[in-house]
């Protein structure tokens, strides 16, 4: 079975500047896909990124950007000029062929004006 | 449609009674997934159709947990006999279906809160 583990509950990061969410994973499979997900206060999710394991080029959309370690199994989340619009807890994610995913138990972030 | 819409958005039930929650997904869209999301135990994974496919039910945690899929389309998902502890949003998901590449991207709806008294 896969775990997620996101060890920072809540961060806060003040508007225009950079902060790196962390997550780990554990799995004994080769082949699977890692996923960032948004949930703000309206309660859908939205993709933020996505990581396929099998590519050593780190995944870039935008302010978003991930630092994806395969040996260590970590998969950190950057965001670049953070916007007020970006307070909302953050789900790191794992799935692998079966598709379901597995999720971190969150970090609650707040930009500060 | 133009994302995954969910019914009714919030529900309040009395402890033992039954509830529908229903999830229509994005056209064409082939999988669908249902989680639930509760301050102790976190986004769970409950239940998964994937076209005609037998549901992978792995994720229900009781017998009073059941879900259909009709004609490829709409899911209800069926909590009978509800309990307090089954107060949770529960999300549904759609994709594509495919193992590997962009389509196995899930979206999700917005949820529905259920409340157990």
């Amino acid at each position: 079975a896969q775990t997620v583990t996101q060890s920072q509950p809540e961060m806060s990061v003040q508007e225009a500047e950079t902060v790196t969410l962390s997550c780990t994973y554990d799995t004994s499979e080769s082949n699977y896909y890692l996923f960032w997900y948004k949930q703000p206060p309206s309660r859908q999710m939205i993709l933020v990124i996505r990581q396929e394991a099998y590519k050593q080029q780190n995944a870039t959309e935008n302010r978003f950007s991930v630092n994806f370690q395969k040996a260590a199994k970590s998969f950190s989340l950057k965001i670049s000029d953070s916007q007020l619009g970006d307070t909302a807890m953050y789900f790191c994610a794992f799935a692998n062929a079966g598709n379901m995913l597995t999720f971190g138990g969150g970090t609650r972030l707040m930009v500060k004006p | 449609g133009a994302g995954v819409s969910q019914s009714p958005s919030n529900k309040v039930t009395e402890k033992g009674k039954d509830v529908e929650l229903r999830c229509d997904p994005i056209s064409g869209h082939t999988a669908l997934y249902w989680y639930r999301q509760s301050l102790g135990q976190g986004l769970e994974f409950l239940i998964y159709f994937q076209g005609n496919s037998a549901p992978d039910k792995s994720g229900l945690p009781s017998d009073r947990f059941s879900a259909e899929r009709t004609g490829g389309s709409v899911s209800t998902l069926t909590i009978q006999r509800t309990q307090q502890e089954d107060s949770a949003v529960y999300l549904c998901a759609s994709s594509w279906g495919v193992a590997g590449g962009p389509k196995n991207i899930q979206y999700f709806g917005a949820g529905t809160r259920l409340s157990v008294l």
